[in-house]
């Protein structure tokens, strides 16, 4: 099975400062990733696919890097609507999601 | 726009089995490009992918929970359904029914999902 560990589990950020979200992978998922982001009471949407692509209606300052086993989501500059919980997602092998990070106001 | 929601019951007792559906407006199950798929969240913590199911009827389930799922489709009333069988107090949690793409299982659309609480 495929581990997905995302780190920190918290990160506490003022708005308009810039956000880097990790995950990893515990053998290469390829370009196989995506991330989501959760907010209370809400399903997830999603931000990212293949390590990369914005979703529909996703904005500029979400982006996405990585390949194999290492992973980064960016927030460029954070806005109000972006605290949140974060999920990155492999589909290389059976889909796993990362435990999570949690963007919070500093 | 895709709308997903699903219904059943939010209560169910231990050793019985969690029956879900999912209702698809503004798109097809039939459609060949998607599979639909139910995946859920305890409370507090991750989600998890319990499987989904193919306009043809195939499906894939998720290996720790194979012996207890079962998906199915109903083209005729656009739903899909999920059983889970021999439920325990770890099976309580909110429950998303979602669209992923064929091309990989990107979850593009999702249910606002439901709570099911495992009691007696």
């Amino acid at each position: 099975d495929i581990v997905m560990t995302q780190s920190p589990a918290t990160l506490s950020v003022s708005p308009g400062e810039r956000a880097t979200l990790f995950c990893r992978a515990s053998q290469s998922v390829s370009s196989n990733l995506a991330w989501y982001q959760q907010k209370p009471g809400q399903a997830p949407r999603l931000l990212i696919y293949g390590t990369s692509t914005r979703a529909t209606g996703i904005p500029v300052r979400f982006s996405g890097r990585g390949s194999g086993t290492e992973f980064t989501l960016t927030i460029s500059s954070l806005q109000s609507e972006d605290f949140a919980v974060y999920y990155c997602q492999q589909y290389n092998d059976w889909p796993r999601f990362g435990q999570g990070t949690k963007v919070e106001i500093k | 726009q895709v709308q997903l929601q699903e219904s059943g019951p939010g209560l169910v007792k231990p050793s019985q089995t969690l029956s879900l559906t999912c209702t698809v407006s503004g798109g097809s199950v039939n459609s060949g490009s998607y599979y639909w798929t139910w995946i859920r969240q305890p409370a507090g913590k991750g989600l998890e992918w319990i499987g989904r199911i193919y306009a043809s009827g195939s499906t894939n389930y998720n290996p720790s929970l194979k012996s207890r799922v079962t998906i199915s489709v109903d083209k005729s009333e656009n739903q899909f359904s999920l059983k889970l069988s021999s439920v325990t107090a770890a099976d309580t949690a909110v429950y998303y029914c979602a669209r992923t793409t064929v091309a990989g299982a990107v979850v593009d659309f999702w249910g606002q999902g439901t709570l099911v609480t495992v009691s007696s």
